[in-house]
């Protein structure tokens, strides 16, 4: 069974760039949720995907959005790359439907944005 | 809307030791899960322990349990016999059981934790 999986480890951009990130879920799993941590902080709920759509959203601008792909990963854009972007990314799959369902995480995309 | 608190920024202890980990939230939901994960430096939130709120018994895994009480909204985190691999910062995250709407997780600010060999 493999685990859950982000790509890239660490990015670097300028402001006003654009980014995607990706996120493969873990074996099993149908639903992908994104987080942003910033440094020192716990980790901000920026939306899920489910069944390829959004389903539920955190208190983050329009110019974050997402993709859910038939497989189940799933990419996060962030367009207009703002300095208060640079943040530890999270990615954490899921399997809705089961009671309780934990989300497992992968191991997170730097992203620093000057 | 849900909130989680971790008071206690930094805590240290002695390899082999015990210590807790302070966790409160703050629901007006009945039923929930709340979660305990470890970071450590290589970043990958992990797993540690899981409780749902409608078990009166208190979550174990090995060396790791919890004080969960419903009434004060508290649920703290014993680690047993400390291990220096303990050391990570530790989140507290709460997650409603209800199935419409996103299975978010509501994390607190987190509490590093330090193993003194």
């Amino acid at each position: 069974e493999t685990g859950v999986t982000q790509s890239p480890t660490h990015l670097i951009k300028t402001r006003g760039q654009q980014v995607t990130l990706r996120c493969s879920s873990q074996s099993g799993h149908n639903t992908v949720s994104w987080y942003q941590q910033a440094l020192g902080q716990g980790p901000q709920f920026i939306f899920q995907y489910y069944r390829e759509e959004e389903n539920g959203r955190g208190n983050f601008p329009p110019r974050f959005s997402g993709l859910q792909f038939p497989n189940y990963s799933s990419e996060l854009n962030v367009n207009a790359l703002e300095l208060d972007d640079s943040a530890l990314y999270l990615c954490a799959s899921s399997r809705t439907g089961e009671t309780g369902e934990t989300q497992y995480f992968g191991p997170g995309t730097r992203l620093l944005v000057l | 809307a849900q909130t989680v608190t971790q008071s206690q920024p930094e805590m240290s202890v002695q390899e082999a030791e015990t210590v807790t980990l302070s966790c409160t939230y703050d629901t007006s939901e009945s039923d929930y899960y709340l979660f305990w994960y470890k970071q450590p430096p290589s970043r990958q939130m992990i797993l540690v322990i899981r409780q749902e709120a409608y078990k009166q018994q208190n979550a174990t895994e090995n060396r790791f349990s919890v004080n969960f009480q419903k009434a004060a909204k508290s649920f703290s985190l014993k680690i047993s016999d400390s291990q220096l691999g303990d050391a990570a910062m530790y989140f507290c995250a709460y997650r409603t059981s209800l199935l419409k709407g996103a299975q978010k997780l509501v994390f607190g600010q987190g509490t590093r934790l330090t193993i003194n060999p």
